[in-house]
């Protein structure tokens, strides 16, 4: 599976936008961007995937790179319940599996 | 809906000793899956099941079993606990392969 790599932690204030990048250099192009998150002591739950367009919902935006060698989850108003672990995974197109990294922490201050 | 849902919450076993923890979910999903979490560490895949009497090894198969009798439920079993596998279990499902997955509230198990 191709890899992701991103920043160990990040921190952010209430009510701002937070931009969490995520580097995928090897990554194909069969390769979904999927983006999950996990608060504490829960489950991941999902946030967004995309190919090669950005890609907004309720929760967040996506942004990726023209070359699809990076992307980044941008969540435009950082709530307190948004404290949690970021996830940027590769999924093949028809893969079941979902191969999580480190991710990065984010800690968003009052 | 419940969604998925995970059995029990916490357990602490010996070594040696066996268990069985249970998966069930609600939303009529093909796919269902077995995840570890290890103390700072992402999710790692133990089973999957792409259906209704079907399973398949991920990640870190070792030392688990699972079986899928009923689309609804997913069991993975320890049949000799050791102290490695001392983790936070986390269940999902997913409507196919590529829709996103649906995890449970976890399982942390301890094994002393």
């Amino acid at each position: 599976d191709a890899k992701t790599t991103q920043p160990n932690s990040m921190e952010s204030n209430e009510e701002e936008p937070v931009h969490l990048p995520c580097n995928h250099s090897t990554i194909s192009g069969t390769d979904y961007i999927h983006w999950y998150r996990q608060l504490p002591s829960q489950g991941p739950e999902y946030v967004i995937h995309g190919l090669t367009s950005n890609v907004n919902n309720r929760m967040a935006s996506l942004a990726i790179a023209e070359d699809r060698k990076s992307s980044t989850l941008i969540l435009h108003r950082a709530t307190l319940r948004d404290a949690a672990v970021y996830y940027c995974i590769l999924r093949v197109t028809s893969g079941s599996r979902l191969t999580f990294g480190e991710g990065t922490q984010l800690t968003v201050n009052p | 809906n419940a969604g998925v849902t995970q059995t029990p919450k916490f357990r602490v076993l010996k070594t040696g000793q066996s268990m069985t923890l249970l998966c069930a979910q609600d939303m009529n999903h093909e796919y269902m899956y077995w995840y570890r979490q290890d103390p700072g560490m992402g999710l790692r895949l133990i089973h999957y099941s792409v259906g209704e009497g079907t399973t398949a090894k991920g990640e870190v198969p070792d030392g688990y079993n699972v079986s899928r009798l009923k689309k609804q439920n997913f069991l993975l079993g320890l049949e000799s606990a050791a102290p490695s596998q001392t983790s936070v279990y986390f269940c999902a499902s997913s409507y196919s392969s590529w829709d996103e997955q649906f995890f449970g509230p976890g399982t942390r198990l301890t094994v002393l």
